[in-house]
């Protein structure tokens, strides 16, 4: 099967300027996942989805980002406007459904914030 | 709120077992994970236990659970330099959201 698509796989930016991400999960996966992955940590999660609504957006820094699943299936995340300390990966992952047999990881995004 | 710990490097020698170790804090934790991430490439998920297990094998992986203790290991047997990459420990309690360590990057020496 296909894997969980992501694109771009690198973005540079100023800051104070918008950016999005583009997310296509494994066809099927009911949950998706949004995380930030900082240099030397590991992966935080910002916001998960299951078909088109939101389960958890508890640690998403709602006044600058963003997030949505259009049609339960492709999602989109959005900064606006971007902070030095933004700079990070931003991993996509899906799951069948609630997430217990572990998630399959797309390659990410690499944002870089000068 | 959960916490996930691990050390940051591991180094060892070709054909040598490696360990790795994961502390949690979440007692309600249900499932425990290894994800592995290869150089330039994505996380992959490469085993992940049930809470009410001690240990499960997956021909040179043992995944070790003490949950009194909340430790998790993650021993790779013959290491090979092909091991050589960053082991994410994660857990998940509730909702299917996994909380993820920091990685341990291996080092495998030939």
């Amino acid at each position: 099967e296909a894997g969980v698509a992501q694109s771009p796989r690198y973005k540079i930016i100023e800051k104070r300027q918008s950016v999005a991400f583009w997310c296509n999960p494994i066809s099927g996966h009911a949950t998706l996942y949004w995380y930030q992955r900082i240099l030397g940590q590991g992966p935080k999660l910002l916001i998960q989805f299951q078909n088109n609504g939101v389960v958890d957006d508890s640690q998403l820094p709602k006044d600058r980002f963003s997030a949505e699943r259009l049609k339960g299936v492709d999602s989109t995340l959005k900064i606006q406007p971007a902070k030095l300390e933004d700079s990070a990966v931003y991993l996509c992952a899906s799951s069948p459904s609630d997430g217990s047999y572990g998630y399959t990881f797309g390659s990410g995004t690499r944002l870089t914030v000068v | 709120g959960e916490d996930v710990e691990q050390s940051l490097f591991l180094s060892v020698r070709e054909g040598d077992s490696s360990v790795i170790n994961c502390t949690y804090t979440d007692s309600s934790s249900t499932y425990l994970y290894w994800y592995k991430q290869e150089p330039g490439a994505g996380l992959q998920l490469l085993t992940y236990i049930f809470s009410n297990m001690d240990m499960k094998q997956d021909q040179r992986l043992t995944v070790l659970l003490n949950k009194k203790d909340k430790h998790l290991s993650l021993r790779i047997a013959d290491t090979q330099t092909g091991d050589s990459a960053i082991y994410f420990c994660a857990e998940t309690a509730s909702a299917g959201k996994s909380t993820f360590g920091d990685g341990t990057t291996l080092t495998v020496k030939p």
